[in-house]
C-alpha cells in the first residue's frame, strides 16, 4: 500500500538534545511537508519541499532543520535551539501542485516529548 | 501571506442537529480552500475541497461548504449531525499564485456530539 511512514511514533528527550524525526513516502509525490500540531492552534507549517535538494521555511521554522537528498525521504530534525519542542509532527506529501485531483496526504505523526 | 482563521474552537451538538462551522481565510487574489477531519487516533483526511466552478462543495459523509468570495469565507456545514462525526475540523487554504506548493491551516475546531 502506498502511503507516508512517520518513525518513532513516540519520543522522549531530554532537554538540550536534537532528535532527528524520519518521514518517508512511497507515493511518488514531489513536495513533502512538515507540520506541528497544538492544542488549539491547530497545524502550523514547519518546512516545505517542492523539489528534491530544495525547501522552503514554514511560518514557524526557527529551531528546526531539514534535508531532502531523496524524493521518498524528508527528514525534521528539532534542535536544541527550538523553545518549546513537545509536540505532535505531521508528514504530509503532494503530487505536484493543488488541483483538484491533488491532495495533500498526511502520515500518522509522531509525538515528541522534551522533559 | 495567506491566514485561515476559525472562530469555533470547540463546539458541542446533540445528535440530529444541523453544524454550521466557521472559516475565514486572508489573502485577495485566487485561492484553492480545503476542510480536512481528524477522528479521534485517525490520520487527517480530506473532507470536501473547492478549486473553481460551483462555490457549493459536496464531500464526504454528508458535508457540504460554500465559498463566499465577498466575505472570504467557506464556511462548513451538515444538517444533521451524528455521533461519528465527533472529531476535529481543520480549515485550509492554498494560494496558487503567491505559492503554488504552500498550505496553511487554521487553529482547528473540536466537535463533540452528544449521543
Amino acid at each position: 500500500d502506498g502511503g507516508i511512514t512517520q518513525s518513532p511514533k513516540y519520543l522522549f528527550r531530554k532537554e538540550g538534545q536534537n532528535v532527528t524525526l524520519s518521514c518517508e513516502q512511497n507515493l511518488n509525490h514531489d513536495a513533502m511537508y512538515w507540520y506541528r500540531q497544538d492544542p488549539g492552534q491547530g497545524l502550523r507549517l514547519i518546512y516545505y519541499s517542492q523539489i528534491v535538494n530544495d525547501f522552503q521555511k514554514g511560518d514557524i521554522a526557527e529551531g528546526y532543520s531539514v534535508s531532502r537528498e531523496k524524493k521518498e525521504s524528508f527528514p525534521l530534525t528539532v534542535t536544541s535551539a527550538q523553545k518549546n519542542p513537545t509536540a505532535f509532527y505531521l508528514c504530509a506529501s503532494l503530487q505536484g501542485v493543488f488541483s483538484g485531483a491533488n491532495v495533500l496526504t498526511f502520515g500518522a505523526g509522531s509525538r515528541l516529548t522534551v522533559l | 501571506a495567506q491566514s485561515v482563521s476559525q472562530h469555533n474552537h470547540h463546539v458541542i451538538l446533540s445528535e440530529a442537529a444541523s453544524l454550521e462551522l466557521g472559516c475565514n481565510y486572508s489573502y485577495g487574489g485566487t485561492v484553492n480552500l480545503f476542510w480536512y477531519v481528524q477522528y479521534p487516533g485517525q490520520h487527517l483526511q480530506l473532507l470536501l475541497k473547492y478549486f473553481s466552478g460551483d462555490p457549493l462543495v459536496k464531500g464526504i459523509k454528508g458535508f457540504e461548504a460554500e465559498f463566499i468570495k465577498s466575505k472570504f469565507s467557506f464556511n462548513l456545514r451538515k444538517p444533521s449531525v451524528q455521533w461519528s462525526d465527533t472529531a476535529e475540523y481543520f480549515c485550509a487554504v492554498n494560494a496558487p499564485d503567491s505559492s503554488a506548493s504552500k498550505i496553511i491551516f487554521g487553529s482547528g475546531t473540536r466537535l463533540s456530539i452528544r449521543p
